[in-house]
């Protein structure tokens, strides 16, 4: 069965830290995506990346930053928390098959991220 | 860019029908989702439609009209253990995601 693991489920952080949020995938999935889920704003895309070494910004990339060394790993970097960072993160993957539109993304159970 | 909206709750009672719209504006278009997300979980997939037409899987079906730009996901005889957020989201020209705000379905007894 697919997993994704988030390596925290809750993290308190103090503002101007730099934080690290570990996702892995046992799926072998080429696709991985961090997103921030917020209260009547959904979830919104901040980095991805389509295999090692390899992102591209999403739709709110600011104060972040990513790492793809391994396949099966893609962190998100806070460079200088601030309280308006302070979210649900939630990792996703899904393979890459060429014209395969109908996969679904296979995503983490989420880090509660609390910056004061 | 996209635009993606569906209302932001709903209330219905243990054995009833609930409707679910989701209207869409994006540039491209690959498939809509529906996922379900109950609090403090991961969302997890429910369906996907990319012809128009109706799609159905159990107690839960999914609409597509491409030329309205308009989904709803139905879910028939609800249970209590249905009450969640539910997820729109369409993927444009690439494997991206566009997602709504989603749906917090309440199901009472």
């Amino acid at each position: 069965d697919v997993k994704v693991t988030q390596s925290s489920r809750y993290l308190v952080k103090r503002t101007g830290e730099k934080v690290f949020l570990e996702c892995v995938q046992d799926m072998d999935h080429e696709n991985m995506f961090w997103y921030r889920q917020d209260p009547g704003l959904g979830l919104r895309l901040i980095y991805f990346s389509y295999d090692v070494k390899m992102k591209e910004k999403g739709d709110i990339p600011e104060g972040y930053s990513v790492s793809r060394e391994k396949k099966e790993r893609f962190s998100l970097i806070l460079e200088s928390a601030s309280t308006n960072q302070t979210s649900m993160y939630l990792c996703a993957s899904i393979p890459l098959v060429q014209g395969a539109y109908n996969q679904p993304q296979h995503f983490g159970d989420g880090t509660r991220l609390s910056i004061l | 860019g996209q635009n993606i909206d569906q209302p932001t709750e709903m209330t219905a009672t243990e054995g009833a029908i609930v409707q679910i719209n989701c209207t869409y504006q994006t540039s491209g278009f690959n498939g809509l989702f529906w996922y379900q997300q109950h609090a403090g979980e991961a969302p997890t997939f429910l369906s996907y439609n990319v012809l128009d037409g109706l799609e159905e899987k159990g107690r839960f079906s999914s609409f597509l009209s491409r030329s309205k730009g308009y989904s709803y996901l139905l879910l028939k005889e609800l249970q209590m253990k249905d009450s969640a957020s539910y997820l729109c989201a369409v993927r444009g020209g690439d494997y991206k995601l566009s997602f709504g705000a989603g749906t917090t379905v309440t199901v009472r007894a």
